[in-house]
């Protein structure tokens, strides 16, 4: 069974830093591209990141271009968010995705996700 | 890249149909045949009901489709039933990335 759990979330300050992980298991990790949407409350969804399988190429939003990084170990099955220089609006529920395979571009699997919430 | 359209909300009857619209541009929605759909109940992770505009992964009702002309794309519930009273969201592949539309409530009379 396909699994993803986000960890690491939790209040943090504006301007502060945060890394929040996302643990696979059943499937094989190293083969799929994975990405990071975020939902704030009462809002839509909002895709903000994507690694590829090897995790050689990075694709972000422009709104955390600069801020954010996205990176996986492989060899733990793995998926990171750095988020640096937060701001308010950077509060959210973050889900990590699975991108179902190499030539298909939709999500067929999502975590549960971790609350990010951004405030003095 | 803008959130694509959806209207804020849609309602009908159980055996009802409904159809949610999702209004990008060439650029997204046009441009390419990678439209999909989720369905998000409260508090829950958002799950995949429609991708590649009508195909429909194993699992899913059949009385869910999807369709697409030009810029807009549409999901259908057919058959409407209570458990499909949720929020529905389109999403969209756009040269490197992707945007999601604006959701819509879809409310079950």
């Amino acid at each position: 069974e396909v699994q993803l759990l986000e960890s690491g979330g939790g209040l943090v300050q504006p301007g502060g830093s945060l890394r929040l992980s996302c643990a696979a298991s059943g499937f094989g990790f190293s083969s799929y591209a994975m990405n990071w949407v975020r939902q704030a409350p009462g809002k839509g969804l909002e895709w903000i990141s994507l690694i590829s399988a090897s995790g050689g190429t990075t694709y972000y939003i422009d709104s955390v271009k600069g801020r954010f990084t996205i990176s996986r170990d492989n060899s733990k099955n793995t998926l990171y968010l750095q988020m640096n220089s937060l701001r308010a609006d950077d509060t959210a529920v973050y889900y990590c995705a699975r991108k179902s395979g190499s030539f298909f571009y939709y999500f067929d699997y999502w975590g549960q996700g971790t609350l990010v919430p951004v405030s003095s | 890249q803008s959130a694509l359209t959806q209207p804020h909300s849609v309602s009908g009857s159980p055996g009802q149909s409904v159809t949610v619209s999702c209004t990008g541009t060439g650029s997204d929605v046009g441009g390419y045949n990678y439209v999909s759909w989720y369905q998000q109940h409260p508090g829950k992770a958002p799950k995949l009901m429609i991708y590649d505009v009508t195909e429909r992964p194993s699992g899913v009702p059949d009385r869910f489709s999807g369709s697409k002309s030009g810029n807009t794309a549409s999901l259908t519930i057919s058959g409407l039933q209570a458990e499909d009273e949720a929020d529905y969201y389109c999403c969209s592949y756009g040269d490197t990335s992707y945007v999601f539309g604006t959701g819509t409530k879809v409310t079950v009379l």
